[in-house]
């Protein structure tokens, strides 16, 4: 069945520092890619969503791609700041399907 | 703005116990959607709806009951909750028509501790 797998659990980055988070997806279907973000104490909400192949999204300074020949996606940031600390998901809707699948989630921590 | 209200927040109960978690949508919406949130495992769709009278089985629907009431109220049943259903669970909700149906607008979850 189609599956996202996020496999880094936690990333810790100091204040400018460059995040980049990796996913990867399996369908055999025609998906579109989003990125959600989920502050602490809240629901997670939408942060981006990648439609094309080889095109980017971007919102509140991240950037975010997909490779259709790698079946991977990827979220990035020049420099993150104490106020992107958050839970990042991955995830995947199928063209044909009424459900959206999750990574794991990504818990970025930013050191003052 | 989307508006998914959940309830209760916050909700005890023991193994066996019989538990309803309540979710209420106020900008007719057609998707409803119940997740359930643990660490190492991410978001899990448990089932979901098109519409009232309508209800889709999701990924993790074992031990779990839903029902689509109106199109504004969505529940999640647990007739003999075990200590495995112990999680926070999230109700979301997302527009049925072309770009917009991507988008989830999730609730602030429920808590559920079952001893």
């Amino acid at each position: 069945g189609d599956s996202v797998i996020q496999m880094q659990g936690q990333v810790t980055l100091s204040e400018n520092d460059f995040l980049f988070i990796n996913c990867t997806y399996s369908t055999t279907g025609y998906p579109t890619l989003f990125w959600y973000v989920q502050y602490s104490g809240e629901g997670p909400q939408l942060l981006l969503q990648v439609t094309t192949a080889n095109n980017k999204g971007s919102s509140r300074g991240f950037e975010a791609t997909y490779d259709k020949g790698t079946t991977s996606f990827h979220l990035q940031k020049t420099s993150v700041q104490e106020i992107d600390s958050a839970v990042y998901y991955c995830a995947m809707r199928d063209y044909n399907q009424g459900k959206l699948i999750f990574g794991q989630g990504t818990k970025l921590s930013i050191k003052p | 703005e989307a508006a998914v209200t959940q309830s209760p927040r916050n909700k005890v109960t023991v193994t066996g116990g019989n538990v309803t978690l309540s979710c209420r949508q106020t900008n007719s919406h057609n998707y409803m959607y119940w997740y359930r949130q643990d660490t190492g495992h991410g978001l899990r769709l448990i089932h979901y709806s098109y519409g009232a009278g309508n209800l889709q089985i999701g990924d993790v629907p074992d031990g779990y009951k839903a029902t689509r009431t109106t199109q504004e109220d969505f529940f999640l049943l647990l007739e003999l909750a075990s200590p495995s259903q112990t999680s926070l669970y999230f109700c979301a909700s997302s527009d049925g028509t072309g770009r917009k149906q991507n988008t989830l607008y999730f609730g602030a979850g429920t808590r559920l501790s079952v001893l």
